[in-house]
């Protein structure tokens, strides 16, 4: 009940092109879900964030969708640039865990020029 | 505004060691969460701190230890050490309100010899 499930593990985009990565989770009483990016030999590095209220929220490039009934989320990065090349992670929090984000296993993207 | 900064960014252990890693958070963050980062096992929440007392625990063994100064700095301990202890120790802060975003430090890589 606890995981969040993140796929794919691996993705190769064209510069220009929409990654998609999805996370699906199981504890309806997760009620935060944040986007993390890593850059080798950095921390995760908050991106974008979405509560359950709202089915969509856009900052930038960066895109959330949210489905509450299907309890899934996806991140869209629209025109991809190679420097997003990164490792991007989903994650949980409930609102009584406000230290402890229930992550996801990653995606590496890669976006070729 | 400063990061939130981890020292070491290195360290070299044997087994059967101990290792204390520091961590300093943000300016006003009260909040300071403790994760490991392991290439089979993902990022994995170990504890947070908020106002000098532990707030939440993760599913990890006694030998994990922390704790949390006024000035809000935290440290981590890591008694008799175990090969598979290594891993990128990452530290974030926040303002320990519900939904209040982490920041991450760049982490301190730990290698048990």
């Amino acid at each position: 009940q606890q995981q969040v499930k993140q796929s794919p593990q691996s993705l190769i985009v064209q510069k220009g092109g929409i990654s998609i990565i999805n996370c699906a989770y199981e504890n309806t009483a997760f009620d935060y879900f944040p986007w993390y990016q890593q850059f080798p030999g950095k921390g995760p590095a908050l991106l974008i964030a979405i509560r359950p209220d709202v089915s969509e929220k856009k900052e930038g490039r960066f895109t959330i969708s949210f489905n509450k009934s299907a309890k899934q989320f996806s991140l869209h990065i629209m025109d991809s640039q190679p420097g997003d090349s990164a490792t991007y992670f989903c994650a949980a929090a409930g609102s009584s865990n406000t230290g402890k984000l229930i992550f996801g296993q990653g995606t590496t993207l890669q976006v070729k020029p | 505004k400063a990061g939130v900064t981890q020292t070491p960014r290195y360290l070299i252990k044997t087994r059967g060691q101990q290792v204390t890693l520091s961590c300093s958070p943000i300016s006003g963050h009260r909040s300071v969460s403790w994760y490991q980062q392991t290439p089979g096992q993902g990022l994995q929440f170990l504890f947070e701190y908020f106002s000098e007392t532990q707030r939440n625990k993760g599913n990890f063994p006694g030998r994990f230890s922390g704790r949390q100064f006024s000035n809000s700095r935290s440290e981590m301990n890591v008694s008799t050490l175990e090969l598979g202890d290594s891993a990128l120790y990452l530290c974030a802060s926040s303002h320990g309100t519900p939904g209040s975003p982490l920041h991450f430090g760049n982490g301190t890589r730990l290698t048990v010899t």
